[in-house]
């Protein structure tokens, strides 16, 4: 039973590109959250998604960032005009109930030049 | 404003001896608390929670206890073993509610020398 897969591991854009991070949650888990970790810092919550509706984004900067997790594919968490300050390691989590344990996938490692 | 806080960045200990992990958190709305532990370039791993309705919670070598007076958590594991090298987070989740998002703390680079 494979555990949540993030790809790519590690994504590289210059400022002013995009950066599309992909998570695919566990099977049979409907509930994904993106966390992000700064250098020397713990993770920090983003959004969290179920299947086709986003339910918190009060950790999502009101800017340049967006999540979804439609009906069928992975969930993607998109970044507009990345700028240095988005370089972080950005961890996607699902569980399969609401308050259910949280399995994290390895981490995208962003690094914008 | 940081809800959970790990104000040692380090720890460093003795193969068999006991490792002492702590963590404080500000939040009352706070009832379940779990602790993460981590290697580089992987993602976190859970270790052991506690709900806030207990004072201790028992996995093999490792044991949270929770003091809620103090909003205090701690994690003792014993046996150390230099394969428990990792960085320990604390974290905690408010379950009722809409969203059980976990809050973080800065954690812990616990050393296990043979």
């Amino acid at each position: 039973n494979a555990g949540v897969m993030q790809n790519p591991r590690h994504l590289v854009r210059r400022r002013g590109q995009e950066a599309r991070l992909r998570c695919s949650p566990m099977k049979g888990h409907s509930h994904v959250y993106w966390y992000r970790q700064l250098p020397e810092e713990g993770l920090k919550f983003m959004v969290y998604l179920q299947k086709e509706n986003i339910i918190d984004e009060s950790g999502m900067p009101k800017e340049r960032f967006s999540a979804e997790f439609p009906k069928e594919g992975p969930s993607i968490l998109r970044i507009q005009q990345v700028v240095r300050g988005d370089s972080a390691a950005y961890f996607c989590a699902s569980s399969y109930s609401f308050g259910g344990e949280q399995f994290f996938g390895p981490g995208t490692r962003l690094t914008v030049l | 404003d940081q809800q959970v806080k790990q104000n040692s960045p380090s720890l460093s200990v003795q193969e068999g001896r006991i490792s002492i992990l702590n963590c404080d958190y500000t939040n009352s709305m706070f009832d379940y608390f779990l602790w993460y532990k981590k290697y580089p370039a992987e993602g976190p791993t859970f270790l052991i929670s506690i709900s806030s309705i207990k004072d201790k919670n028992e996995d093999g070598r490792f044991t949270v206890f929770l003091n809620k007076s103090a909003k205090h958590l701690s994690l003792h594991i014993v046996p150390s073993q230099p394969g428990d090298s990792a960085v320990y987070f604390c974290a905690a989740s408010a379950v009722t509610g809409a969203n059980s998002k976990l809050t973080f703390g800065k954690g812990i680079t616990l050393s296990v020398r043979p």
